[in-house]
């Protein structure tokens, strides 16, 4: 069964920190893998997504990802936070017909 | 492009009631999904649809929630006689399917806060 794990539920980072959100994944066969940011009061919005290739994949905002297939992980990290990147971040795996998603971890960053 | 829209933002109501939400997509977009977000989960998958045909349905999808898209445009969810447990928010999406995978993206509405008393 697909299951994704993100093992942190808050993170706190300083206003231009680096920063790595962390995701695990389980999945039968090679995963299309992506990150979601969701900020209150909006909805779902997708940084990036790895489908095959290049294994470091460039996203929105500043943000990449790193596939690794003997971790099983997909990271999240931006070399310098922004205070407007505070949200909750989803990273998910599967079809997009049929996306599992993990808890999420939420972003807090201070000044 | 005015994105995916989702009436009511908010919905309050007592348990054994009947409530519908409704979906619109961005134009064009042939795919239409719905998820369900419970407090500190991750969206869960329930039900999606290519134009008007409703293609796969999840378990947690029970007999007492029914989905429709009728014309291939907008979409509803109906939950009968609700249940405390069905307080979540209602998430839709909906993209343009049919190309390429790589260049499938959805776009997620603000969803419908269910709150069932």
């Amino acid at each position: 069964a697909q299951s994704v794990t993100q093992p942190d539920i808050h993170i706190t980072v300083s206003e231009g920190a680096s920063l790595e959100l962390r995701c695990n994944y389980s999945y039968g066969a090679t995963p299309y893998l992506f990150w979601y940011v969701q900020s209150p009061g909006q909805g779902l919005q997708l940084l990036l997504k790895y489908f095959s290739g290049d294994t470091l994949v460039q996203g929105i905002k500043g943000f990449e990802a790193e596939f690794k297939r003997s971790q099983s992980s997909f990271n999240l990290r931006k070399p310098s936070v922004h205070w407007s990147d505070a949200a909750e971040y989803f990273c998910a795996v599967g079809g997009f017909q049929k996306l599992v998603f993990g808890t999420g971890t939420r972003l807090l960053v201070s000044p | 492009d005015t994105g995916v829209s989702q009436d009511p933002r908010h919905k309050i109501t007592k348990r054994g009631q009947n409530v519908t939400f409704r979906c619109d997509p961005i134009s064009e977009h042939n795919r239409l999904y719905w998820y369900r977000q419970t407090l500190g989960q991750g969206p869960e998958f329930l039900t999606y649809f290519q134009n008007e045909a409703q293609l796969e349905k999840s378990r947690l999808l029970s007999d007492r929630f029914s989905a429709e898209r009728p014309k291939g445009s907008f979409s509803t969810l109906e939950i009968q006689r609700t249940e405390q447990g069905d307080s979540a928010m209602y998430l839709c999406a909906s993209s343009l399917g049919g190309g390429a995978a790589t260049n499938e993206k959805l776009f997620f509405g603000s969803g419908t806060q269910l709150s069932v008393l």
